[in-house]
Formats: structure tokens, C-alpha cells, sequence
């Protein structure tokens, strides 16, 4: 049980440039979450996905941030044209339900540095 | 007034000593989460409770859900438990987490 893998571990991008993170859930996960943490900031919510679908994006950018969660393969969050205020830590979380109380698992985070 | 408010906000302690770190939360939750965060690192989760208390080797979690409130606590601390501890929330049947801001922890020898 490889746990909630992401990748890179590192990133780093020239401003303008689009940034791709990947997100590979836990095993027999189907519910995927994207949290964003600026330097000497508290985590913050940005997107939840199922399989195929984008359930809640509240926390979203409205501009440059998309992602996706397809049939097969990891979850991207892409990032058009990054700016230095990009610059953070992304972190994944996978769980097999819909639920907050049951087996939430965080992965290591992707650091984005936009230079 | 954020959700989720953590004290204290820094701690240092000497090895050994019995460490104590609150949250308190303003909304209903279905759970609350502790987490560990090492400097550069990945998060951990340590513990997810809807009532009452967890342990954990040297860790405990409480939670006072009429008092909107848990403690995490942290016995015969050890250099290596220097970390960042973050209280995060799940409201309802919402999925995604609230966090508090973390307190950051020095264990010193």
C-alpha cells in the first residue's frame, strides 16, 4: 500500500510558465482533495474531485486553476501562467468515501517555487 | 474570526516535559483531525476523533464536543516530536478540512 503519492516532489517554473501536479490516491480511493499551503500560511482548501467529476471547487482561483480526476490515471491540478504568488506547497489527500471521519490520507505535497 | 483557532502558536519545551496543544472550532463538525507536519515535510495524520479520547504510544487526543474543543497532548517529549501540529475540521457531510494554523514545537535536550 504505496499510500497517496504525488509528484514532482519539487517543481519549479518561470513565471508564464504551466505547472502540472499529479496526485495518485491510496488504493481503493475514488475521492481525491487538493490543499494549498503558502509559505508561513495555514492549509487551505481548494477542489474536491470523484472519479470524473469536480464536486466542490469553492476553493479554486477562478483564473489559470483547473483540475481533473479521469477515469484512469493520477489527478492534475494544472496552473497556467504562474506567477510568484504560485509559490507554495500542494498537497493531496485521498479517501474511500465521502465522508471527512474515515481513512483521509494526506500525500507529501508537491513545492512549487515560480521564479 | 477563523474556524479553527490553535494555541499556542509556538511552544518550546525540554525533553521530557508534558506537552498540552488546544484547538477550539466555532462551527458543528463530524470530526477533527491532529496533524504533523515536519519542516519541508509531508503531512501526517496522528489522530481522528468524533468524541471522547485517543492514544497513541506517546500521544493523546481528546475532544469536548458540547465545549468545541480538543487537546492534543504530547507525554515524555523527545526532540524528534519538534514538528508543526495542525487541528483541522470536517463540517457535516462536507469532505474537505478546515485547518487551524499549526503550532510549531521545539523539543530542546
Amino acid at each position: 500500500n504505496a499510500g497517496v503519492m504525488q509528484n514532482p516532489r519539487h517543481l519549479v517554473r518561470r513565471r508564464g510558465q504551466e505547472a502540472r501536479l499529479r496526485c495518485s490516491p491510496m488504493k481503493g480511493h475514488s475521492h481525491v482533495y487538493w490543499y494549498r499551503q503558502l509559505p508561513e500560511e495555514g492549509l487551505k482548501f481548494m477542489v474536491y474531485l470523484q472519479k470524473e467529476n469536480i464536486i466542490d471547487e469553492s476553493g479554486m482561483p477562478k483564473e489559470r486553476f483547473s483540475a481533473e480526476f479521469p477515469k484512469e490515471g493520477p489527478s492534475i491540478l494544472r496552473i497556467q501562467q504562474v506567477v510568484r504568488g504560485d509559490s507554495a506547497a500542494y498537497f493531496c489527500a485521498s479517501s474511500p468515501t465521502n465522508r471527512n471521519n474515515y481513512g483521509y490520507t494526506f500525500g507529501s505535497g508537491t513545492r512549487l517555487t515560480v521564479v | 474570526k477563523n474556524e479553527v483557532e490553535q494555541s499556542p502558536q509556538n511552544l518550546t519545551a525540554q525533553e521530557g516535559e508534558f506537552i498540552t496543544i488546544n484547538c477550539s472550532y466555532s462551527v458543528g463538525i463530524s470530526a477533527l483531525h491532529w496533524l504533523q507536519q515536519h519542516p519541508g515535510g509531508g503531512i501526517v495524520s496522528l489522530f481522528m476523533l468524533s468524541s471522547g479520547k485517543k492514544k497513541h504510544g506517546r500521544l493523546i487526543a481528546t475532544i469536548n464536543i458540547q465545549e468545541k474543543h480538543s487537546s492534543l497532548h504530547i507525554t515524555a517529549s523527545h526532540p524528534r516530536d519538534s514538528a508543526v501540529y495542525i487541528c483541522a475540521v470536517g463540517a457535516g457531510t462536507a469532505s474537505k478540512l478546515t485547518f487551524g494554523t499549526g503550532t510549531r514545537l521545539q523539543v530542546t535536550l
